[in-house]
């Protein structure tokens, strides 16, 4: 069984430009996480989806940052305009009903240049 | 809010050396807690868990015990192997809740040196 993938691997962008990343999560899996590690600190929330639906989105830093996940599948985290901060590496995770484990993609490096 | 503490890396062993990373949190009520390892090119893996005070999670050779007065949750090994070398991150879970968002500590950083 696949597990959790994320695409790309890694990002080089310029300030003010657009980048999506997207998490492929474990197949049958509801739930769907992303989490960001900003160089040097903690790994910290961003989202919750339930199948399509945004169950919690406290950890989302502020309004350039758009995330999707249409007919409850892949999701699509897009950053616009990226800005320096935003380097980190993002985590995408997945869950199914019922089950407390969270399985973790490799995650997705964005450097912002 | 919930945080969590853990020691700062980088540390470095040699081969079968004792190895403790101190972790410890901040949270109301009975959270979850655990360790995950990230190896090198890999994602997040959980490497154990422990839901309740006193539990004692273990997994590969580690073992951490929930500690509920002192709140902390060590991760030990009594003889670690260079595949050991990773990050290793405690992270808690208000569980009472349905959506299982995780609380890191900072990770930390062990290389075993052969």
């Amino acid at each position: 069984e696949a597990g959790v993938t994320q695409f790309p691997s890694h990002s080089v962008i310029e300030k003010g430009q657009t980048v999506t990343l997207r998490c492929d999560p474990i197949s049958g899996h509801d739930n769907l996480y992303w989490y960001r590690r900003v160089m040097g600190k903690e790994i910290k929330f961003l989202l919750h989806f339930v199948k399509e639906s945004k169950q919690d989105e406290s950890g989302m830093p502020n309004n350039r940052f758009l995330a999707e996940r249409t007919g409850g599948t892949y999701s699509t985290l897009k950053v616009q305009p990226a800005e320096l901060e935003d380097s980190g590496v993002y985590f995408c995770a997945s869950r199914g009903l019922g089950t407390g484990e969270l399985f973790f993609g490799e995650g997705s490096r964005l450097t912002v240049l | 809010g919930d945080s969590v503490t853990q020691m700062e890396g980088p540390v470095t062993l040699s081969e079968e050396a004792f190895l403790t990373i101190n972790c410890t949190y901040t949270a109301t009520g009975y959270p979850s807690l655990f360790w995950y390892v990230q190896y090198p090119g890999e994602g997040l893996q959980l490497l154990l868990k422990a839901t309740k005070a006193d539990d004692k999670g273990s997994n590969k050779g580690f073992e951490a015990t929930y500690r509920k007065e002192t709140t902390s949750f060590h991760l030990e090994k009594g003889s670690v192997q260079v595949s050991d070398s990773a990050v290793y991150f405690c992270a808690l879970s208000r569980s009472g809740g349905s959506n299982y968002k995780l609380t890191f500590g900072k990770g930390t950083l062990l290389t075993v040196n052969p």
